[in-house]
Order: C-alpha cells, then sequence, then structure tokens
C-alpha cells in the first residue's frame, strides 16, 4: 500500500522569504509523485509532477520539487513567495494506474 | 481550455433526501475518479473508473453511495439517503492511464 506524509500541517512564512514544504511517501512499487495547490474555495490545481527522468522538476509559479528515492521524499520549494502563494499545498502519489493517494496538506501563509 | 465540468457547485439538502452530483469529465480522459474532502480526513478517494467500468470503490460506503457512468461524458455520485457527516466537497477528476488528473472544482454538499 501507498502512503504520503506531509510532515507540515502549517508554515508561516514572511513574503519574500524562501520555503520549503516537506513530503515523503511510501510505496512498493515505482511511483509517480505530484504537488497540487488549492486556494480557498476552489479545486485543485497541478503544480507540479515527477514521472521519470530528472529528479529536479519545475513546476508553475515558480516552484520546483526533488525527487529523492532513498530519501524517498518529494519536498516542494520556493526561493521567493509572495502573497498569492496563501493556499493549501497536497502532495501525491501515484502507482501509475492513475489513483492518487494524498497527503494531508500543508497550509502555507504568506505575510507581509 | 479543456476542464472537468461538475454539478451542482453548492447544494444543501435535508437529511433523508436523495442528492446527486453530476461529472463531465474531459474528453478522451478514460478514467474518472470522485474523491470526497473533509476537514477531518482530507482528501479521501470513494471510487475510480476506467473505460467506464467501476475498478475501486472500496472508500465508498456501500450503503448509501453509489457511484456510476452511463456514457464516457457523464459520471454520477449518488447519496441516498443522506446524512449530516455526508457534508463535504465532492470532486470529480479525469485522466488518462497512467498520467496527470485533473479535478473540477468541487459540489459543496451541506446536509442539514
Amino acid at each position: 500500500a501507498q502512503s504520503v506524509t506531509q510532515l507540515d500541517s502549517q508554515v508561516p512564512v514572511f513574503e519574500e522569504a524562501p520555503v520549503e514544504l516537506r513530503c515523503n511517501y511510501s510505496s512498493s512499487v515505482s511511483v509517480y509523485l505530484f504537488w497540487y495547490v488549492q486556494y480557498p474555495n476552489q479545486g485543485l490545481q497541478l503544480l507540479l509532477k515527477y514521472l521519470s527522468g530528472s529528479t529536479l522538476v519545475k513546476g508553475i509559479n515558480g516552484f520546483e520539487a526533488e525527487f529523492n528515492k532513498s530519501q524517498t521524499s518529494f519536498h516542494l520549494r520556493k526561493p521567493s513567495v509572495h502573497i498569492s502563494d496563501t493556499a493549501e499545498y497536497f502532495c501525491a502519489v501515484s502507482d501509475r494506474g492513475g489513483k492518487l493517494i494524498f497527503g494531508q496538506g500543508t497550509e502555507l501563509s504568506v505575510k507581509p | 481550455d479543456a476542464r472537468v465540468t461538475q454539478t451542482p457547485r453548492h447544494k444543501v439538502t435535508e437529511m433523508g433526501q436523495e442528492v446527486t452530483m453530476r461529472c463531465q469529465p474531459i474528453l478522451g480522459h478514460n478514467t474518472v475518479f470522485w474523491y470526497r474532502q473533509t476537514m477531518m480526513q482530507g482528501l479521501e478517494l470513494l471510487a475510480y473508473f476506467r473505460n467506464r467500468a467501476p475498478l475501486d470503490d472500496s472508500g465508498m460506503p456501500k450503503d448509501r453511495f453509489s457511484a456510476e457512468m452511463p456514457d464516457a461524458t457523464l459520471a454520477t455520485l449518488k447519496i441516498q439517503p443522506s446524512e449530516p457527516r455526508d457534508s463535504a466537497v465532492y470532486f470529480c477528476a479525469s485522466g488518462l492511464e497512467g498520467t496527470t488528473i485533473y479535478f473540477g472544482e468541487g459540489s459543496w454538499l451541506t446536509v442539514v
């Protein structure tokens, strides 16, 4: 069975500061990894994904994530956050069959 | 832009009433998912279909929930009878097998 653990439920950060949202997964098979963002009262939007190839993945809005197989991690980073990045961020794993298993989410709060 | 369309966007109903949520997946996508989001449980997979056939509905309470795909352009999730604990946001998502899945905006259900 697969599972995802997002290590921080809330991350407060000041505008223009760097941020890292941590995600660890467990799986007995090869996986695809995803980060989704959810703005208040909206659906989930894909930020970035790792399917294969380069372990450093770049996504929308200046976010990037690095797949680390040995540490079973897929942490999300941004070098300088904006107020508009305030949202809930979800890490997810798929067994390549398409079914996504989500972490509990990390609430990113960017303060001026 | 192609998108997953869900109706209704918002629904308030009385306990015991039947609720039907509908989803139009992105044209050409062969996999459709139903997720439920609550504060307590986060994002839970209720059921999913591939090529209109149900693959996994183990996350769905069988006594009151049912999910179907009458055709490739329509997926339905029905609750009968509804209960207050069913209050949640229900997301439909679609994708091609083994690749990214895309979410609709959600159906916000309140059962009073």
